[in-house]
């Protein structure tokens, strides 16, 4: 029930293009659904995060859609640069993000010219 | 966003001896700090969490003897392996969380080898 379970694996996709990574959970206390980037050999840094109260977040060119009732969320990256090119992590965290994170197992993306 | 260091970045040590990584947040009080492992190509699984002056809880499996944690100050925490040996090879990272909200800011890692 604690597991956060990430799609796709891996990502290829052409510069300019939409780049969507998706995550399901099962714990329903979760309500704090944060994103984060890593590049090779660096630590992992938030992009996003939303919280269950809203179906959508945008941020430059990332939005978090969520979807409560499919405990569902996903990472849209419009117009997609070789620089987006990173391992993404979802997350979940309970109690307003004061619990653990939980990561999801990671999507690593491609962009190509 | 805040910013989180570690010292060093990289160590390579010899098999039996004890490897200290240090953990600062330099721009805010982390009144929570995790320690994260993190296997090549894999996701971040989580070791333990600490609280500022108190003992660190552990993740079950992870051998609290064997990584012993310190979080001295609001500031600083260590993680010290202990007998290092080559299976004890990894990334490490550490994140701290202050108290005026429920981002973790991680820090750049550190790379352990053990030879």
């Amino acid at each position: 029930q604690q597991q956060v379970k990430q799609s796709p694996q891996s990502l290829i996709v052409q510069k300019g293009g939409i780049s969507i990574i998706n995550c399901a959970y099962e714990n329903t206390a979760f309500d704090y659904f944060p994103w984060y980037q890593q590049f090779p050999g660096k630590g992992p840094a938030l992009l996003i995060a939303i919280r269950p109260d809203v179906s959508e977040k945008k941020e430059g060119r990332f939005t978090i859609s969520f979807n409560k009732s499919a405990k569902q969320f996903s990472l849209h990256i419009m117009d997609s640069q070789p620089g987006d090119s990173a391992t993404y992590f979802c997350a979940a965290s309970a109690n307003f993000g004061n619990e653990k994170l939980t990561f999801g197992t990671g999507t690593r993306l491609t962009i190509i010219p | 966003g805040a910013v989180v260091s570690q010292h060093p970045s990289w160590v390579i040590c010899k098999s039996g001896t004890s490897v200290k990584i240090e953990c600062r947040s330099l721009d805010f009080q982390a009144t929570t700090m995790f320690w994260y492992r993190q296997f090549p190509k894999q996701s971040l699984m989580l070791m333990a969490t600490s609280n500022e002056g108190s003992k660190a809880t552990y993740e079950q499996g992870v051998e609290k003897d064997k990584f012993l944690i310190n979080h001295a100050s609001l500031t600083l925490s260590t993680l010290t392996v202990t007998s290092a040996h080559p299976e004890d090879s990894s990334f490490y990272i550490c994140s701290g969380r202050g108290d005026f909200g429920e981002t973790q800011y991680f820090g750049p890692g550190t790379r352990l080898l053990v030879l």
